[in-house]
């Protein structure tokens, strides 16, 4: 069964206070792991695709990178509004378009 | 280019009473799924059309629960009878299917809450 754990469940950083976010996946062959921002009381926002280890994408002050069991979300240098949770998910190359979630991160930025 | 539409944005209603939700899809977009998401069991693939058709509807609780796609631009997720348990956020999602894996567009969500 794919499985999709992240962690810290929740993070409190000072602004520009530096971090990564861990995504660990289980899937038996990945097409794609995914990113979302989610805001309180909205959708998921897209972020990020990654399709194989060693690829990295970025954008603003996130870098995602993947390895062959994790992904990692790096943000630099953070603002408040970084503030939301943090969503990765996983697309099993077996599973048609079925994403599997993990729980999330709570990220919180204090000015 | 407007995005994902679901409504209501809320709606609270009482034990054994029906509810629909609806979307509509991002245009273009051939693939549909509607989740839920609640604090305990995080977000949860309920079921997804591809071409309006059903592909797999595993996700779905219980029979109290149906989803139907007449057509590309509309969706709808029915309850009947409703459950104080069914409170959750549902969302839809779309994308387009092809041959790089496919990235999901989210609605806003309808809030549920049942009494």
């Amino acid at each position: 069964e794919d499985q999709v754990t992240q962690s810290p469940e929740a993070l409190r950083l000072q602004e520009g206070e530096s971090s990564s976010l861990n995504c660990s996946y289980t899937v038996s062959g990945l097409r794609g792991l995914f990113w979302y921002r989610q805001d309180p009381g909205k959708g998921p926002e897209f972020l990020f695709t990654l399709y194989s280890a060693g690829e990295e994408k970025e954008k603003e002050r996130l870098k995602a990178t993947l390895t062959k069991k994790e992904s990692f979300l790096h943000i630099t240098a953070p603002k408040p509004e970084d503030s939301a949770t943090y969503l990765c998910a996983a697309l099993d190359s077996g599973s048609a378009r079925q994403l599997t979630f993990g729980s999330g991160t709570q990220l919180t930025v204090l000015p | 280019d407007a995005g994902v539409i679901q409504s209501p944005r809320h709606e609270v209603t009482e034990m054994g009473q029906e509810v629909t939700l609806r979307c509509k899809p991002i245009s273009g977009h051939n693939s549909l799924f509607w989740y839920r998401q609640t604090m305990m069991r995080g977000l949860e693939l309920l079921i997804y059309f591809n071409n309006n058709v059903p592909i797999d509807d595993s996700g779905m609780p219980e029979d109290r629960f149906s989803a139907k796609m007449p057509n590309a631009s509309f969706s709808t997720l029915k309850i009947q009878p409703s459950e104080p348990r069914d409170s959750a956020v549902y969302f839809c999602a779309s994308t387009i299917s092809g041959g790089a894996p496919d990235t999901q567009y989210f609605g806003p969500g309808t809030r549920l809450t049942v009494l």
